[in-house]
């Protein structure tokens, strides 16, 4: 069965450095997604990206962050310079239509020291 | 602001419905209303989704109100795989997505 993969599984970095958060979306979806859920907390829409472009961003995606699609496989999620408080599980998903089921990634969960 | 809530936990015994509430009172129009669930260390999974009527599928059904301010998630049978934190969200404008905080259901054997 087709699944939506992630890695690393888990990243540390200090605050300050940039991390790229790596996803493989199913190969024949066409909207990719990225939410991050803080230790406890409920889950929080990033971005939706669809056709290389964003098509959706919350107020926690500012400049900080950046997708990218960059060989038509990987979906990748940026983020310039980390701070504490991006400590957190980031999912990517991934789905065939704009209202359909989305396909979850089992997460990266980053910790900012 | 689309935003929805949920009560933060119940209960429900296994074999028997369960019936998860979620007001969306600030919902729009063209919103849809997603519901998706969480296992401990997983990602999120689809249970289902509507926009105005109500809806079935294999794993549950969703009912809408008439005025589209609250929804309800039925599971028809609880079983103890289906423990989880349930999340009701609103897709708004294209594709972007308010996620609720979401009721952690205990199953009791």
């Amino acid at each position: 069965e087709p699944e939506v993969t992630q890695t690393p599984s888990h990243q540390v970095t200090q605050m300050g450095q940039e991390v790229i958060l790596r996803c493989v979306p199913i190969s024949n979806h066409l909207y990719f997604y990225w939410y991050r859920q803080i230790l406890g907390q409920k889950v929080e829409f990033l971005v939706s990206f669809y056709n290389n472009e964003i098509s959706e961003k919350s107020e926690i995606f500012d400049d900080q962050f950046s997708v990218e699609r960059p060989d038509g496989s990987n979906f990748t999620l940026k983020i310039r310079s980390t701070k504490l408080e991006d400590s957190a599980m980031y999912f990517c998903a991934s789905s065939g239509e704009t209202s359909s089921e989305q396909f979850f990634g089992p997460g990266t969960r980053l910790t900012v020291l | 602001d689309a935003k929805t809530t949920q009560p933060n936990s119940m209960e429900s015994n296994e074999e028997e419905p369960v019936h998860l509430p979620c007001n969306h009172s600030t919902i729009s129009g063209t919103d849809y209303i997603h519901w998706y669930r969480q296992l401990p260390s997983q990602g999120p999974e689809y249970v289902i989704h509507g926009l105005t009527s109500n809806v079935n599928n294999r794993m549950a059904s969703l009912a809408i109100a008439e005025d589209r301010k609250s929804s309800t998630l039925i599971l028809h049978r609880a079983t103890l795989r289906d423990a989880a934190v349930y999340y009701c969200i609103l897709r708004a404008n294209f594709n972007k997505f308010y996620f609720g905080s979401g009721t952690k259901l205990n199953v009791k054997p």
